[in-house]
């Protein structure tokens, strides 16, 4: 059964750091492209930040390019996603995703971040 | 403010059909046959329901069905059941060959009358 399990929310102030781990089980990490999609309190789903399988090229959406940076540790089978300069608006649930055929096939439960003073 | 325009809610009777529209552009839904549709319950992760516009994923119910014309995709749930009851969000791959990119829509609200 393939399984995506995230971990590291919490609760940060604005301008600290966080680090998120997505652990993966159930088929062969290193053969996906993985991405991490998040969701404000009641609001819609929104792409972050993509990797290849072998995690030399990754991509961030605009509202957090430069502040945020995607990797993965293929040998782990684990995402990562590091959040550098937290602001108020990056609140959100926070999940990684399996990719297949430009969508994601298995989600992770989430892991919730608050960046609030 | 969503890339992908959707209706914010519809709603059907049991046993009726609906259809969820998904409004893009030639940059997005137009130009590539990469749209994707997730049913999303109060308080879980997305599931993914159609992937390349109209392929379902295997286990997924042959009641929900995709299509896409031009900048518009399309979800259809016939046959609709109180377990569809949910919010439905469209995506759509934005990226070139060598930069990859994906937008939403803003999500649907499903309500089973």
């Amino acid at each position: 059964d393939e399984q995506l399990l995230e971990s590291g929310g919490g609760l940060v102030q604005p301008g600290g750091s966080l680090r998120l781990s997505c652990e993966a089980s159930g088929f062969t990490f290193s053969r996906y492209a993985m991405t991490w999609v998040r969701q404000a309190p009641g609001k819609g789903l929104e792409w972050v930040s993509s990797t290849v399988d072998l995690g030399d090229r990754t991509f961030h959406a605009n509202s957090v390019k430069g502040r945020f940076t995607i990797s993965r540790d293929n040998s782990k089978s684990t995402l990562y996603l590091q959040m550098n300069s937290l602001r108020v608006e990056d609140t959100a649930v926070y999940y990684c995703a399996k990719e297949v055929s430009s969508s994601w096939s298995v989600w992770g439960q989430g892991t919730t971040v608050t960046v609030s003073s | 403010q969503s890339a992908l325009t959707q209706p914010a809610s519809v709603s059907g009777s049991p046993g009726q059909s609906i259809t969820i529209s998904c409004t893009g552009t030639s940059s997005d839904v137009g130009s590539h046959g990469l749209v994707s549709w997730y049913q999303q319950h109060p308080g879980k992760a997305p599931k993914l329901m159609i992937y390349e516009a109209s392929k379902r994923p295997s286990g997924v119910s042959r009641r929900f069905s995709g299509s896409k014309s031009g900048n518009t995709a399309s979800l259809t749930i016939s046959g609709l059941q109180a377990e569809d009851e949910a919010d439905y969000y469209c995506c759509s791959y934005a990226g070139t060959t060598t930069v990859l990119k994906w937008v939403f829509g803003g999500g649907t609200r499903l309500t089973v009358l």
